[in-house]
């Protein structure tokens, strides 16, 4: 499968923990994206790379959020001292450029 | 501003056809989409059409743009039960460092009957 792949697809942790999503975007993809979907909602834009570098951050990106993209490949996405309103789907897409997002299965948190 | 609104359900009865209504703001949008979610799942790529077209067809798929309406319409002729998901209307909106991300509204539940 070349398609996006992403690492949990599910995580349950306590209020307070640390996680960590990985995601590997379709080889050769310069562009990646990370989104955010919470229930019967649409998913909100979080943070965008184009190779190493991150480019923009949305406002929805607080403190405890911190995205990397060491080499220009994977990416991963960490949120620090979970709270029950991270709770939510957390979607990967990558494009080649620009036009067309392709994203993954999406990693579903549950902070409780 | 940055606001695409959908209409949250649609029902139909198998093998008719089925019209999913989008509207959107950003005037400067180039592309606009149609995603499609099954439960649980990510968002599959379903269509796009370029803001300078007005139709867009893809076997049972046909996009239809209104750009001075600012309204975009999804048509899946003969539905089928497999279609049942949520589509999602997104428009792709220029950001601050010229990149293109995308604004999705809250996405129509089609639910398809036998």
């Amino acid at each position: 499968d070349t398609g996006v792949s992403q690492d949990p697809r599910h995580k349950i942790t306590k209020r307070g923990q640390n996680v960590t999503f990985r995601c590997d975007p379709i080889s050769e993809h310069n562009r990646l994206y990370w989104y955010r979907q919470t229930l019967g909602q649409g998913p909100e834009f979080l943070t965008y790379f184009q190779n190493e570098a991150q480019l923009e951050k949305s406002r929805l990106l607080s403190d405890r959020f911190s995205a990397e993209r060491p080499k220009g490949s994977f990416s991963t996405l960490e949120i620090q001292r979970t709270e029950q309103g991270d709770s939510a789907m957390y979607l990967c897409a990558s494009t080649p450029s620009g036009e067309t997002q392709y994203f993954g299965p999406g990693t579903r948190l549950l902070v409780l | 501003g940055e606001d695409v609104e959908q209409s949250l359900f649609l029902s139909v009865r198998e093998g008719d056809s089925s019209v999913i209504n989008c509207t959107y703001t950003d005037s400067s949008s180039t592309y606009l989409y149609w995603y499609k979610q099954e439960p649980g799942a990510g968002l599959q790529l379903l269509t796009y059409i370029f803001s300078n077209m007005d139709m867009k067809q893809d076997q049972r798929l046909t996009v239809l743009l209104n750009k001075k309406d600012k309204h975009l319409s999804l048509r899946i002729a003969d539905t089928q039960t497999g279609d049942s998901a949520i589509y999602f209307c997104a428009e792709s909106i220029f950001g601050n460092t010229g990149f293109q991300k995308l604004v999705f509204g809250t996405g129509t539940r089609l639910l398809v009957s036998p």
